[in-house]
């Protein structure tokens, strides 16, 4: 089992669209989380952490359920910049590093 | 100011050659990484160093070697190249060594091994 499993998509939307991505760890030890966002042929960049009570950064909402093992990025009213790939991060077992999922990718369509 | 920033940003070379990539970072960090993505996208972490030290290595072949001169700068060399390390390679840093936080990344390294 992977220790980050995202479903790859693409996910095709419209503009305005709602559109909500998943994200499983096997670690329960684990302990920071995180959405980076991967524009097409450049680097991972931070989106927003996930914090355990859930967080919202303007259209995107992050949510932990720890029982589960679960990560959710929410992002309303999708805009065409929104199209990239969504990385799920979380912290692995040895030392603390950083483990990334494969990546969801959107495509927000006119 | 680039605050990662790596080189070459492309690099195409034959099987069995010798080839280095560097990384420098000017924003004060003390971690930094190398990470690979292969055609499939995954990330994968290669090497951390910590003030210069190792402090993570993956089970990655022995052909590949890092050095950290010094806390701003790590470099990568890979022996012997292989058609399966054609990949992007990305560096980055971070404020801390169990790397709880953020991570800053160059613009990756695309390496195709003919």
């Amino acid at each position: 089992r992977k220790e980050v499993e995202q479903d790859p998509g693409p996910f095709n939307v419209p503009e305005g669209a709602t559109v909500a991505f998943n994200c499983t760890y096997s670690n329960s030890a684990s302990q920071s989380f995180f959405w980076y966002r991967q524009d097409c042929r450049k680097e991972p960049k931070l989106l927003m952490s996930v914090y355990s009570s859930g967080n919202e950064d303007g259209r995107f909402t992050a949510q932990l359920n720890r029982a589960s093992q679960y990560i959710s990025l929410l992002i309303r009213d999708s805009k065409l910049s929104d199209s990239a790939t969504y990385l799920c991060v979380v912290n692995g077992r040895k030392g603390g590093k950083l483990i990334f999922g494969q990546g969801t990718e959107l495509s927000v369509k006119p | 100011d680039t605050a990662v920033s790596q080189t070459p940003k492309y690099l195409v070379t034959q099987m069995g050659n010798d080839k280095s990539i560097k990384c420098e970072q000017n924003l004060g960090h003390d971690t930094m990484y190398w990470y690979k993505q292969d055609s499939k996208k995954f990330l994968k972490i290669m090497f951390s160093y910590n003030n210069k030290e190792l402090i993570i290595n993956e089970t990655v072949p022995n052909r590949f070697s890092p050095k950290s001169p010094d806390k701003a700068h790590l470099n990568l060399h890979i022996n012997s190249l292989e058609l399966g390390d054609s990949a992007v390679y990305f560096c980055a840093s971070g404020r801390e060594a169990v790397n709880t936080g953020e991570l800053f990344f160059g613009e990756g390294s695309r390496l195709t091994v003919l």
